[in-house]
């Protein structure tokens, strides 16, 4: 395996249902982020992970938590959703230090809440 | 805060034909500038990307210079191909500080080439 994997492609669910979405990385990079692609509008950085601990949170709802246990794995958990919650939730990581450092991208994962 | 405006889409094109898609940008400082893209069914890939005023980057025939004076960093292709066809986005990320990946991302244009 090579650069980021997530997992499940596809996922249906209904608004009480729990899940996880899952994010592995294999660059050795040092952070790691959630970002939210939803139709026709701007992608949205929900979580940004450095060294494992929690830098930011973009006032996403509780709803969603994230959880970081280590450096090379990211995990979304996903409880009592909304339909406006679908979208394609992307993964990313980045090796941080100065300069322009590039965020390498997850194919993501489709959630549709019924 | 910062911003990023594409140009509105879809932009449907034969192949072999010059592409511009335009990116302007809201900023304080020198952002670093990117060019992601995104082909169907998967995620966002760099293209390309410029770290200060007046640098070019280029990739897989894709050029966009980095415009101080304009905001601006448009991206282009002499000729295009079928596969090229993908959402395209423009991206900055602030200058300075501790802002990890913190890229804030234009709305995407959707590119199609036709044979």
């Amino acid at each position: 395996e090579t650069g980021v994997t997530q997992t499940p492609r596809h996922l249906v669910m209904g608004m009480t249902n729990k899940k996880s979405l899952k994010c592995e990385q294999h660059l050795g990079h040092n952070a790691m982020y959630w970002y939210k692609q939803s139709a026709k509008k701007p992608l949205e950085l929900m979580f940004v992970y450095s060294l494992e601990e929690r830098v930011e949170n973009n006032s996403v709802p509780s709803r969603f938590s994230p959880e970081c246990p280590n450096s090379s794995h990211l995990f979304l958990h996903l409880h009592t959703l909304q339909p406006e919650d679908s979208a394609l939730y992307l993964c990313a990581s980045s090796q941080e230090s100065s300069g322009a450092n590039v965020l390498t991208f997850g194919a993501g994962s489709r959630l549709t809440v019924l | 805060g910062d911003s990023v405006t594409q140009m509105e889409g879809p932009v449907t094109l034969s192949e072999e034909a010059f592409l511009t898609i335009n990116c302007t940008y809201t900023a304080t400082g020198y952002p670093s500038l990117f060019w992601y893209v995104q082909y169907p069914g998967e995620g966002l890939q760099l293209l390309l990307k410029a770290t200060k005023a007046d640098d070019k980057g280029s990739n897989k025939g894709f050029e966009a210079t980095y415009r101080k004076e304009t905001t601006s960093f448009h991206l282009e292709k002499g000729s295009v191909q079928v596969s090229d066809s993908a959402v395209y986005f423009c991206a900055l990320r602030s200058a300075g500080g501790t802002s990890y990946g913190k890229l804030t991302f234009g709305q995407g244009t959707i590119l199609t080439v036709h044979p």
